[in-house]
């Protein structure tokens, strides 16, 4: 059971390449999330999806598109990168279910530079 | 104002000695609570999570107070592997699958 794993753990980008950071999780967990956490700063929702083949915003959503096509794998693009997405990105999954076992369970995080 | 607010510290403790922190949070529909770990940027670990009677892991105590609207951990007999960040977590009735998180308070143990 590998949980939630995140690919890549490091990337630096130049300012206006894109690139893809994709997220699976092996739990057959119904949401997915994406956060950035930046320093000082408490992890912020970019976009999370409630079930395959859906996405909604977050709370900083700009600068990034998401799709979820398979349940397992959430995926989160940045289109043209500009130095404010410097971060590190988590995601992370949630069963869905009110009871015991209802935390999110997070990824070991993507660091990202943008030059 | 934030949904969740923390002292982000640091709380200095030395070895052996106990530490205790709040969490406030704003949202009366506030149905579940959490305290997770965080090490050096590396990803928020579940600690444990707060029941309306108060529930103890080991060293660990986390209370409620659903008048106040907060949430503490107590952290007793301090070990220099407790430094961390640590993290309160809130999900709410009115918005289902979405959780805030505190910016975090800093705990650093020292010999």
């Amino acid at each position: 059971n590998a949980g939630v794993t995140q690919t890549p753990k490091f990337r630096v980008l130049k300012t206006g390449q894109s690139m893809t950071l994709l997220c699976a999780q092996d739990m057959n967990h119904e949401y997915m999330y994406w956060y950035r956490q930046d320093p000082g700063m408490g992890l912020r929702l970019i976009h999370y999806s409630v079930g395959e083949g859906t996405t909604a915003k977050g709370e900083v959503p700009d600068g990034y598109n998401v799709s979820r096509l398979k349940k397992q794998n959430f995926l989160l693009g940045l289109e043209s990168a500009a130095p404010s997405q410097t971060s590190v990105y988590f995601c992370a999954s949630f069963s869905g279910t009110s009871g015991s076992y209802n935390e999110q369970f997070f990824g070991p995080g993507t660091r990202l530079t943008v030059l | 104002r934030k949904e969740v607010e923390q002292d982000p510290g640091p709380f200095n403790v030395p070895e052996g000695a106990t530490v205790a922190f709040n969490c406030t949070y704003s949202n009366s529909a506030s149905q579940s609570f959490f305290w997770y770990r965080q090490d050096c940027r590396k990803e928020p670990k579940l600690l444990m999570s707060v029941y309306s009677s108060g529930n103890e892991d080991g060293r660990f105590t986390a209370q409620l107070n659903r008048a106040s609207q907060y949430i503490s951990l107590l952290i007793r007999d301090s070990k220099l592997s407790d430094s961390a960040t640590y993290l309160c977590v809130v999900s709410s009735t009115d918005s289902w699958g979405k959780f805030q998180f505190g910016a975090g308070t800093q705990v650093v143990v020292t010999p």
